[in-house]
């Protein structure tokens, strides 16, 4: 069993629609989850970190993690067609297991006019 | 302020031959890491350094190895390509934060 599971996609939506992404994962001592958004030909790029459980907002987008069910969400409300990208999210580990970031899958998003 | 910058961009390898890619980090950044993206994977950990000296390390073999100079800037080594090896590799840094990586835009090796 994967530490991360993303589910892969790929998601087609509408212009204007709310997309739900979400990952689970196995590792209790995961501290920092992170949303990375990629663009083809491109790295990832930071969309957003939270550190404990509940929800952080910026713009349209909102991140919610639960950490009591190892569950964490990406909402993107209005969604619009330069959101298409792969999203990608990621964990941080303690640093007594090596401080890395463990990502899932990648769901690869298409919004369509 | 400039981001991380990787090169080559492309790169095709034969199988069995060496390959270096390098990485500049991003202005005040002292800790780089390394990550090998196969198509349609999340990114998944090499090793990384910090100040000089390798901190952590993914479930890679030796063959992959790797340095960081006193500017900072990085190189991954890959010795005996295989076909496997095939994929994006991606560099990032950070000033310590582990939520406060930056990526590159990747070196694409292609082995045959």
């Amino acid at each position: 069993q994967k530490e991360v599971e993303q589910d892969p996609g790929p998601l087609s939506v509408p212009e204007g629609a709310i997309v739900s992404l979400n990952c689970t994962y196995s590792n209790s001592a995961f501290q920092y989850f992170m949303w990375y958004r990629q663009y083809s030909r491109k790295g990832p790029e930071l969309l957003m970190y939270t550190y404990s459980s509940g929800n952080k907002e910026d713009g349209r987008f909102t991140a919610q993690v639960d950490k009591s069910s190892k569950y964490i969400s990406l909402f993107i409300r209005d969604s619009q067609p330069s959101d298409s990208a792969t999203y990608l999210c990621a964990m941080s580990a303690p640093y007594n297991q090596g401080g890395k970031l463990i990502f899932g899958q990648g769901t690869e998003l298409s919004v369509k006019p | 302020e400039t981001g991380v910058t990787q090169s080559p961009t492309h790169l095709i390898k034969t199988r069995g031959q060496q390959v270096t890619l390098r990485c500049s980090s991003q202005s005040g950044h002292n800790t780089v890491s390394w990550y090998q993206q196969a198509l349609g994977q999340g990114p998944q950990f090499i090793f990384q350094y910090y100040r000089e000296e390798e901190n952590g390390r993914g479930n890679f073999p030796p063959r992959f190895s790797g340095l960081q100079f006193p500017n900072y800037s990085s190189e991954l080594n890959v010795n005996a390509l295989e076909l496997d090896d095939s994929a994006l590799y991606l560099c990032a840094s950070s000033s310590g934060q582990t939520y406060g990586y930056t990526f590159g835009s990747g070196t694409r090796l292609t082995v045959v």
